[in-house]
Parts: C-alpha cells; sequence; structure tokens
C-alpha cells in the first residue's frame, strides 16, 4: 500500500468553480501533513500546512481526518493561475523526512 | 526573500560519467534534502544532511550516491556513474529545523538527462 496516495485528476474545471482534492495516508502514526503547489517542471512550493482544527487561507481551506487517514483541499472560486499539480505531502511518526504523494492535477478554464 | 539555489539547471551526461549537482541553500537552515522526480512520477526523498553528516537516506541512495558539503554554503550531489534510470529532476530543498512541522524550501532544480 502506498504511503500517500492521490488522485491524479486531471480536474477539470471553469473559473469560479469550487474544486476538493482528497490525499490519503497509511501511516496512522502521521504527525504532519501539507498541501504543496508544483507548477510544470518547477519546484514545489508550501501551499499550507494541515492543522487538526483545519484551517483556511483565503480561497484554500485544508481538512485533517485523523480517524480516517486523509486530508483534503478545497479551493473556492477558482482562478485561472490555480492551474497546478496539488501535492499531498506528510511527515509519519518516527521520521523527519517529508513523504510526497504524485499530486493532483489542476486544470482551471476560461 | 531568500531562495535555494541550484546549479546547474541542466546537465546532460553520458551513461557512466560523474557528475556533481550543486545547491546553496538558506543561510540561517541547517536541514539541507536532495529529492528527484522522474517525469511524471512523484517526488522522491533520496537523502537528509544535518551537521556534516547524512541523518536518513532513503533505497534510491545507493553506494552510486554521496553528498557534502565541502564549505560554509554548498551542498552537492555526487553521482558516480550514472544510468540511463538517473535522469530526472533533481531538487535540493532546506529547512531551518527538524521537527514534523518544519517546512521545506526547495531549489529550482537540476534536470539530469543521461543518454
Amino acid at each position: 500500500r502506498k504511503e500517500v496516495e492521490q488522485d491524479p485528476g486531471p480536474f477539470n474545471v471553469p473559473e469560479g468553480a469550487t474544486v476538493a482534492f482528497n490525499c490519503t495516508y497509511s501511516n496512522s502514526a502521521s504527525q504532519s501533513f501539507f498541501w504543496y503547489r508544483q507548477d510544470c517542471r518547477k519546484e514545489p512550493k508550501l501551499l499550507m500546512s494541515v492543522y487538526s482544527s483545519g484551517n483556511e487561507d483565503g480561497r484554500f481551506t485544508a481538512q485533517l481526518n485523523r480517524a480516517s487517514q486523509y486530508i483534503s483541499l478545497l479551493i473556492r472560486d477558482s482562478k485561472l493561475s490555480d492551474s497546478a499539480t496539488y501535492l499531498c505531502v506528510v511527515t509519519s511518526g518516527g521520521s523527519y523526512i517529508p513523504t510526497f504523494g504524485r499530486g493532483t492535477s489542476l486544470i482551471v478554464h476560461p | 526573500e531568500p531562495e535555494v539555489t541550484q546549479t546547474p539547471s541542466h546537465q546532460v551526461t553520458q551513461m557512466g560519467q560523474e557528475v556533481i549537482l550543486r545547491c546553496v541553500p538558506i543561510s540561517n537552515h541547517l536541514y539541507f534534502y536532495w529529492y528527484r522526480q522522474i517525469l511524471g512520477q512523484k517526488v522522491e526523498f533520496l537523502v537528509s544532511f544535518y551537521n556534516n553528516e547524512i541523518s536518513e537516506k532513503s533505497e534510491i541512495f545507493d553506494d552510486q550516491f554521496s553528498v557534502e558539503r565541502p564549505d560554509g554554503s554548498n551542498f552537492t550531489l555526487k553521482i558516480r556513474s550514472t544510468k540511463l534510470e538517473d535522469s530526472a529532476m533533481y531538487f535540493c530543498a532546506s529547512s531551518e529545523d527538524s521537527s514534523y512541522n518544519e517546512k521545506l524550501f526547495f531549489g529550482s532544480g537540476t534536470q539530469l538527462s543521461v543518454l
């Protein structure tokens, strides 16, 4: 079983739409959770950390469900510039090394 | 804003040759990492480095790979005898600390092509 799993997509949505991605992780001892954004052939960049109580940053909302071992990212009012791959990243108990999911591709069209 | 810098941006080499990929982490960061991403695949951890020694490494990081911090600013990844399957984007990253909540800052990567 893969450590961090994501639906690769692509999710193809019109501008202004709301879109949500899920990510599941296998290690119940996982400690930290993040969403990174990666543009085509560029480096990953931190989008937001994911806290147990859920957190919001502008149009982006992240949530954690420890019981079901998944995290989610909700993007409201999608912009063309949101088109990218969204990487789920988990740091598991016993290791400080962030493990990346394969990413979910988002395409926002006019 | 401070950033991680990597050189070269592209490296083409023949199979069996040695390559050295270079990185300058953010100056006050203490933990350094190498990740790689084969085209179309996920970002994979190779090695982490702290206090002038390897702290963790993955099964990918075999005897063909080595890392070094030759001076106070550079952090290098050496591949001793490149294989075709080493072709990938190699990302260097650094973090201020090593804790579960620590965020990684990535360089823009070196695209390695092994012919």
